[in-house]
């Protein structure tokens, strides 16, 4: 199956401080990327969807300006989290579709907001 | 009711047994049917993939869904304790410029040696 990189695997940031997250699909283009926030023993949360080129698609209730989402390239989106406080800790996770519409996911990120 | 249900678990079986791992949906415009295995602290890992009614079959995993009932399943024969994790559905409908991913809550499977 495709690869998709997710780099860093966790991060601990002081409260105040912004993070990015970085996603990569490694041997296919994604035209459209998505990032999700897992809570322990839940299931995945969509965030928003960032398609190449455009300003990303947020669902509600996701603050756009707390999670700023860039996708430059067909091969790479971050997420970066401004202004972290420690509610935002999570475990956050980029997916990433191929051509095939298959959607395939990093590692994800464990962030600590201390 | 909920757009994808699936059994939370846990499953607990004995190595070596055949384990089965159901959803269901109500949207019967979903046309693909995935099915993901996370590992604790890890992100999802895409198993298996199908489009059609019918079985679909890779190593120990067999997919099968009956879209007329809108009930996929997941079968593992002869499960190891590497099998041990949460095992995800997921539905997809795309086109029209559309594309829904939605996810079951996951069933977390135990395998005991």
């Amino acid at each position: 199956g495709a690869v998709v990189s997710q780099h860093p695997s966790w991060v601990i940031c002081k409260s105040g401080t912004s993070v990015k997250i970085e996603c990569r699909s490694l041997d296919f283009q994604a035209t459209t990327m998505f990032w999700y926030r897992q809570f322990p023993k839940q299931s995945l949360m969509l965030m928003a969807t960032s398609n190449e080129g455009s300003k990303a698609t947020y669902e509600q209730g996701v603050e756009k300006d707390k999670f700023l989402i860039n996708h430059a390239s067909l091969t790479l989106s971050t997420l970066t989290v401004t202004s972290a406080h420690p509610e935002d800790s999570s475990f956050y996770i980029c997916s990433a579709r191929d051509r095939y519409i298959r959607a395939f996911f990093g590692q994800g990120t464990r962030l600590t907001v201390v | 009711q909920k757009e994808v249900e699936q059994d939370p678990g846990p499953l607990s079986v004995p190595e070596g047994a055949i384990v089965s791992l159901n959803c269901t949906y109500s949207n019967s415009a979903f046309q693909y049917f995935m099915w993901y295995r996370q590992y604790s602290r890890k992100g999802p890992e895409l198993l298996m993939y199908t489009y059609s009614s019918g079985n679909k079959e890779d190593g120990r995993f067999t997919a099968q869904v009956d879209k007329s009932s809108k009930y996929i399943s997941l079968f593992i024969r002869d499960s190891q304790p590497s099998d041990s994790a949460t095992y995800l559905c997921a539905m997809l409908y795309s086109g029209a410029g559309s594309y829904q991913l939605t996810f079951g809550k996951g069933t977390k499977l135990s395998v005991i040696p």
